[in-house]
């Protein structure tokens, strides 16, 4: 597509429900990272992939949290389980490859009840 | 420990003043250097980004930047802001070292007065 997409924009749940998150990146881009990043916050590394393939997973919080990109293009980050501290927006970006410019979608803004 | 400083929350500036937002960095690897905006509702959009060469890096929208290695410093600079600038803007640093994982400042909001 023209540019990464992230759906959906906002979310609310309650506390113990789990959640996915969607992104779309930019048909030929290779790389795609997720991040989270909390109010008043720069976003935090949570993982990557490199087509499908997920070399570092370092970020994510808790196994709660998951990510997968089975055919190398669309991304979902999962959350189970969700706590309140989860709150936060969550960025998808993508890349050409590692080393360059990353591409950012609108993000998704989570609310955990 | 890797890190990124960005020392202004907030800063305000004049419509047509000048700006420089401030971002100093620890990293044990030669870093590549990135400013981002983000907008309200919208994406983070990449200003300039420095790799290797020439310290002074031209950006979008009329920014520039300067790595400054001996202070660990990657400045943001406009000579005259306009009131569409008004953003939140980040600073990030990677490295190969670390599989070009970005670390990220805390961001300065920039407000422009009238």
């Amino acid at each position: 597509g023209a540019g990464v997409s992230q759906s959906p924009r906002y979310k609310v749940t309650k506390r113990g429900q789990d959640v996915t998150l969607r992104c779309d990146p930019i048909s030929s881009h290779a790389t795609l990272y997720w991040y989270q990043q909390a109010l008043g916050q720069g976003p935090e590394f949570l993982t990557y992939f490199n087509y499908e393939a997920q070399p570092d997973k370092s970020g994510l919080p808790s196994d709660r949290f998951s990510a997968e990109r089975p055919e190398g293009s669309i991304s979902t980050l999962t959350i189970q389980r969700t706590e309140q501290r989860d709150s936060a927006m969550y960025r998808c970006a993508s890349s050409s490859d590692r080393v360059e410019t990353q591409y950012f979608g609108p993000g998704t803004r989570l609310l955990v009840l | 420990a890797q890190s990124v400083t960005q020392p202004d929350i907030h800063i305000t500036v004049s419509e047509g003043a000048s700006l420089e937002l401030r971002c100093n960095y620890s990293y044990g690897a030669t870093p590549y250097l990135f400013w981002y905006v983000q907008s309200p509702g919208q994406g983070l959009q990449l200003l300039l980004k420095y790799f290797s060469g020439d310290t002074l890096v031209q950006g979008i929208k009329g920014f520039e930047a300067e790595f400054k290695r001996s202070q660990s410093s990657f400045n943001l600079r406009k000579p005259s802001v306009h009131w569409s600038d008004a953003a939140e803007y980040f600073c990030a640093v990677g490295a190969k070292d670390s599989n070009y994982q970005l670390i990220w400042g805390a961001g300065t909001k920039l407000i422009i007065k009238p």
